[in-house]
């Protein structure tokens, strides 16, 4: 298994409140990648990074940012949670992209009230 | 505009037998392509991919098969154990322009009854 571990596991927050998931991984890859998964919609990218510093925005990305200052740790944060992102957000890496499986780490879920 | 569809939302096949989970897609840049399973409470589990340049790989009890004139693939689980029961879900990707992205498809609960 790829070492990708996902802190917080399980969080419960309020409307309103900033909420900071943590993925890291230990397998040295360049890309990792944020997504969200929820009843009805499969897993939908959020954000993706192809290197420290370097992120950019996918499917989902409205009301989440990001940032990777070191290459096993990439960042999902809410500013302001709000209902509509609870949801099971997982983080994937790869070594490059293309042809290119992504590993999944064992995601968090958020309960936002 | 969904560009992964994966038609059934769920299956049931008796231990022993095949499974046999199809999965459509529309974009004509997708040239890769993977099977996740996914168990309750855990991440998605990497299962078998193919590229567009084949039209079959194996690996154990799995297959999966791409035809793409009908841009349709499908993955084969031969002999169903209760253990394969999980949510599979039906990813591709292009390698050209903007090729960090899987696309998804909404995932099939498969129960296998013993």
């Amino acid at each position: 298994d790829a070492g990708i571990t996902q802190s917080p596991r399980h969080k419960v927050t309020e409307t309103g409140t900033p909420v900071t998931l943590r993925c890291h991984q230990t397998e040295n890859h360049r890309y990792m990648y944020w997504y969200r998964q929820d009843p009805g919609h499969g897993l939908r990218l959020i954000h993706y990074s192809y290197g420290v510093k370097d992120t950019d925005k996918g499917e989902v990305s409205d009301g989440y940012s990001v940032s990777r200052s070191k290459t096993e740790d990439f960042l999902l944060t809410l500013e302001s949670a709000t209902s509509s992102q609870t949801s099971v957000y997982f983080c994937a890496i790869s070594e490059s992209v293309g042809k290119e499986t992504q590993y999944f780490g064992p995601g968090t879920r958020l309960l936002v009230l | 505009d969904q560009q992964v569809k994966q038609n059934s939302p769920s299956l049931s096949v008796q231990e022993g037998r095949i499974s046999i989970l199809n999965c459509d897609y529309t974009n004509s840049m997708f040239d890769y392509f993977l099977w996740y399973k996914k168990y309750p409470a855990e991440g998605p589990t990497f299962l078998i991919s193919i590229s567009s340049i084949k039209d079959k790989n194996e690996d154990g009890r799995f297959t999966v098969f791409l035809n793409k004139s009908a841009k349709h693939l499908s993955l084969h689980i031969v002999p169903s154990q209760p253990g394969d029961s999980a949510v599979y879900f039906c990813a591709a990707s292009a390698s050209g322009g903007s090729n960090y992205k899987l696309t998804f498809g909404k995932g099939t609960l498969l129960t296998v009854n013993p």
